[in-house]
């Protein structure tokens, strides 16, 4: 069991926006501004997307938007493209202790 | 251009020592911290362990005792050692680095499968 809660699955239609949730507890996702977000197409190493719960590295599109409220974050993709369909993970700071959880990742199907 | 490659053999016997190494290029080892994380086949990511360039470690309770990470700056590299190993402990094993002392992995290596089997 992940130490973060993520939707198994979610599903869109090309050009719709879906918003992937990750929920966990006061200490972590909701203690700390440190959540980040991956992206993993099969076979592949994850992909940074999304760090410090809001900022995005160079490179990847503004399609993609991270957010947090309380112990829950979340992902959001607008203008969904048939290449967005992967798995996504979240993964928050848990203090110097525990340093970093992963959640158990959600898989985005582009219908 | 940031890269990193994982190298190591892809086949471990129960109860024996599991050993990868990373090789990074493209930027300096130093001012980063450096992360092992792994992924069971069909499963979510773990993250095992990271090293400073400097030498000091910070290890997953869960695997504490089991993980010794290391690094050798003059060949740009990192490693994992990872004892007394098991068949949960088949995954893909990915190196990444890691930018300051939070979980914010920015680049990864491809990725390694150890199958931990007699």
């Amino acid at each position: 069991q992940s130490a973060l809660t993520q939707p198994r699955s979610v599903s869109g239609s090309p050009g719709q926006s879906v918003t992937i949730s990750c929920t966990g507890t006061s200490s972590d996702v909701g203690g700390y501004n440190y959540v980040s977000w991956y992206q993993q197409h099969p076979g592949k190493a994850p992909q940074l997307i999304i760090y410090d719960v809001t900022k995005r590295p160079s490179g990847v599109p503004d399609r993609f938007s991270g957010s947090k409220s309380g112990n829950t974050a979340s992902l959001t993709i607008s203008g969904l493209q048939a290449e967005d369909e992967a798995d996504y993970y979240c993964c928050s700071y848990a203090g110097s202790y525990t340093f970093g959880v992963f959640g158990g990742g959600t898989k985005l199907t582009v219908l | 251009q940031v890269q990193l490659q994982e190298s190591g053999p892809g086949l471990v016997k129960p109860s024996e020592t599991l050993s990868l190494t990373c090789t990074f290029s493209g930027g300096p080892i130093s001012g980063y911290f450096w992360s092992w994380i792994r992924q069971p086949p069909g499963k979510g990511l773990e993250w095992i362990g990271y090293i400073y360039y400097s030498g000091s470690t910070h290890y997953n309770s869960s695997l504490k005792s089991r993980v010794t990470i290391s690094v050798d700056m003059s060949k740009n590299q990192f490693s994992l050692r990872l004892s007394y190993v098991t068949a949960a402990d088949t995954a893909v094993y990915y190196c990444a680095r890691t930018v300051s002392g939070t979980p914010h992995f920015d680049y990864w290596g491809q990725g390694t499968l150890v199958t931990v089997s007699s």
